[in-house]
């Protein structure tokens, strides 16, 4: 299974843009990239995953690098309601049993 | 509404007690999984399951069953709790797609262990 590097923590400012960064080195070329978050006191939420190209959704975007050895998750607006622990997790598109690995995350803290 | 229903936000059980932990999703998924939440060590999977009466050990299954009778309950079963299993165990769920679907969680049981 591919390992993750995301930082402990990072911190923002309400309003702000924010970019949450994951190094994913050994990750397969069949592998999916998936982004979790858990908001205090509850379970994970799923927030985007990609392949190859950037995505978009109404959460957050995804920029996948070239080389897809690293990812960046972007909110393009942090609110008080995004401060939560973000996951990245690859995930083997071969495989539909949905094991996802999680690690510690990067705890996002938004200051108003 | 998709939904993943775990029966007990808290219990507070006693060492050598039989616990059910209960799960119950309502959107037709083939996958459950249970984890379980420590400070400092993250998510970790205890056991998985893709069908009914199918099940797959996670990483730390020791001391630990589940069982799979419907479709849409997957219970997870401490024969003889002790304190170490004192925990936040999280229940989820996700269609069979190529990939892996997205996971659904419910809100997390927290057990405490005397």
């Amino acid at each position: 299974d591919a390992k993750t590097t995301q930082p402990n923590s990072m911190e923002s400012n309400e309003e702000e843009p924010v970019h949450l960064p994951c190094n994913h080195s050994t990750i397969s070329g069949t592998d999916y990239i998936h982004w979790y978050r858990q908001l205090p006191s509850q379970g994970p939420e799923y927030v985007i995953h990609g392949l190859t190209s950037n995505v978009n959704n109404r959460m957050a975007s995804l920029a996948i690098a070239e080389d897809r050895k690293s990812s960046t998750l972007i909110l393009h607006r942090a609110t008080l309601r995004d401060a939560a622990v973000y996951y990245c997790i690859p995930a083997d598109r071969g495989s539909t049993l949905g094991r996802l690995y999680f690690g510690r995350g990067t705890q996002l803290t938004v200051w108003p | 509404d998709v939904k993943v229903t775990q029966s007990s936000r808290y219990l507070v059980k006693r060492t050598g007690e039989k616990v059910f932990l209960e799960c119950v999703q309502d959107m037709d998924h083939e996958n459950m999984f249970w984890y379980r939440q420590d400070p400092g060590l993250g998510l970790r999977l205890i056991y998985f399951s893709y069908d009914v009466k199918m099940k797959e050990k996670g990483d730390i299954p020791e001391g630990y069953s589940v069982s799979r009778e419907k479709k849409e309950r997957f219970s997870l079963i401490l024969e003889s709790a002790s304190t170490n299993q004192t925990s936040m165990y999280l229940c989820a769920s996700s269609l069979a797609s190529a990939g892996g679907g997205e996971l659904f969680f419910g809100e997390g049981s927290r057990l405490t262990v005397l």
